[in-house]
């Protein structure tokens, strides 16, 4: 079965320090992967989609950036943290099923920004 | 611009109580819709989908929605909850666009069931 893993778990980082934050997925190949920012009171947002290695699509302009390096690796990042990027960050991931697509969510990543 | 509105940001009910959640989404064409839910300190979890047939869904722990077409809803239903359904519940709708689905989710309701 697939698996989704996200570390690390909570982050406490200071208004202009860098992040990495990393999502993996184990148990099936090629997936669609994004990442997303839920705030209280306003659902899920999605940030950044990858179809492939390499292959990174950005739905909202801000100070993030999203790499994917393998196949199932999908990486987070920002060079200088600005307070509003606080939030809980979700790794997702889907099969390649067309329209009937999937998506199945990670543990999250609490990130306070200082 | 495509949009989902879940109508209830807090919801508080009894033990036996029956439950519908309303969820209305704003895009024409055909979509995908989904129910997720998140109890506390989980993960968020798919609860029930819908892609296309009977439009009338049953999900995990006896949780039902149903599609109407005319109306742009995909309401949540369950005839008696637990204190075990305390949870926050995502509706979200996928238009295939790009190579992939995106997925649009609404704020979300928080439901506590009191014993």
């Amino acid at each position: 079965s697939q698996t989704i893993h996200q570390w690390p778990a909570t982050l406490v980082q200071p208004v202009g320090s860098p992040l990495s934050l990393e999502c993996t997925v184990e148990g099936t190949s090629n997936p669609n992967l994004y990442w997303y920012r839920q705030a209280a009171g306003r659902g899920l947002q999605l940030l950044f989609y990858s179809v492939g290695i390499g292959q990174i699509s950005s739905e909202v302009p801000q100070n993030l950036s999203a790499s994917r390096p393998q196949d199932r690796q999908f990486i987070l990042s920002s060079k200088k943290l600005l307070l509003s990027d606080s939030g809980f960050y979700l790794c997702a991931w889907s099969g390649l099923a067309g329209n009937t697509d999937t998506q199945y969510f990670g543990p999250g990543t609490r990130l306070t920004v200082l | 611009a495509q949009s989902v509105s879940q109508h209830n940001h807090h919801v508080i009910l009894s033990e036996a109580a029956s439950l519908e959640l309303g969820c209305n989404y704003s895009y024409g064409g055909t979509v995908n819709l989904f129910w997720y839910v998140q109890y506390p300190g989980q993960h968020l979890q798919l609860l029930l989908k819908y892609f296309s047939g009977d439009p009338l869904v049953k999900g995990i722990k006896g949780f039902e929605a149903e599609f109407i077409k005319s109306k742009f809803s995909f309401n949540l239903r369950k005839p008696s909850v637990q204190w075990s359904d305390t949870a926050e519940y995502f509706c979200a709708v996928t238009r295939f666009s790009g190579g992939y689905n995106k997925l649009i989710f609404g704020a979300g309701t928080r439901l506590a069931v009191h014993p």
